[in-house]
């Protein structure tokens, strides 16, 4: 399986400042058919998660531009340039390039 | 918009089969991959397998031959049956789309296994 690995477990964050995540892959991501299947969700306390970013760096529907995404091969980055109250929670990484889909062990983001 | 909705027992007896149903609401069935996520309390997160129907079953080999994924088109619902299951089986599970990421979350249902 492909182990993904996330730095930092818990970023505390003063609003209005940027936050960073890294996700490390322990073998590439970039598919056969020329596609790399990284994403990043976001899950608040009590809910389920929900997609942000997906194939490294396009946004899902309805996600501010303030949340990018970048990378390749195996070193992802997501970055929020101004943390709000809504970016609390944790955030996980996500292949689905090679079965089965795995995921970080999550950094959760919260205010100092 | 495309609604997902887990349903079935939220407690199972150790060394019995585990039976869940999704109900997919704004999408045919037939027309994207299916699949199930779980989340042991406080824990992470755990693919258990996709379907894409018509098709067979994707599993994770860390489930062995305990579990089974089916989809009934003429309910628009995808299932998921894991057998034998223990303590470790317990967990928040989710039935979610699966597009090459995942897109589309149900709420969760929580599942104890517990005597």
């Amino acid at each position: 399986d492909i182990v993904l690995t996330q730095t930092p477990l818990s970023s505390p964050v003063t609003l209005g400042q940027p936050a960073s995540i890294s996700c490390r892959s322990s073998q590439s991501l970039l598919h056969s058919d020329g596609n790399t299947y990284l994403s990043w969700l976001h899950q608040r306390p009590g809910q389920p998660p929900r997609l942000l970013i997906y194939k490294i760096s396009n946004r899902f529907s309805g996600v501010p531009d303030r949340i990018s995404g970048s990378g390749a091969g195996t070193d992802f980055t997501l970055k929020i340039s101004r943390v709000e109250v809504e970016d609390v929670g944790v955030y996980y990484c996500m292949q689905a390039t090679q079965f089965p889909l795995t995921f970080g062990g999550g950094t959760k983001v919260e205010i100092k | 918009q495309v609604q997902l909705q887990e349903s079935g027992p939220g407690l199972v007896k150790p060394s019995e089969t585990l039976s869940l149903t999704c109900s997919v609401s704004g999408d045919s069935i037939s027309s994207s991959c299916w699949s199930w996520i779980r989340q042991p309390p406080g824990k992470g997160l755990e693919c258990l397998g996709y379907l894409c129907h018509p098709g067979s079953a994707n599993y994770n080999p860390s489930l062995k031959s305990r579990i089974t994924m089916s989809v009934d088109t003429s309910k628009s619902q995808f299932s998921l049956k894991l057998s034998s299951v223990t303590a470790a089986d317990t967990a928040v599970y989710y039935c979610v789309r699966y597009v090459g990421a995942i897109d589309i979350w149900g709420q969760g249902t929580m599942v104890t296994v517990s005597s």
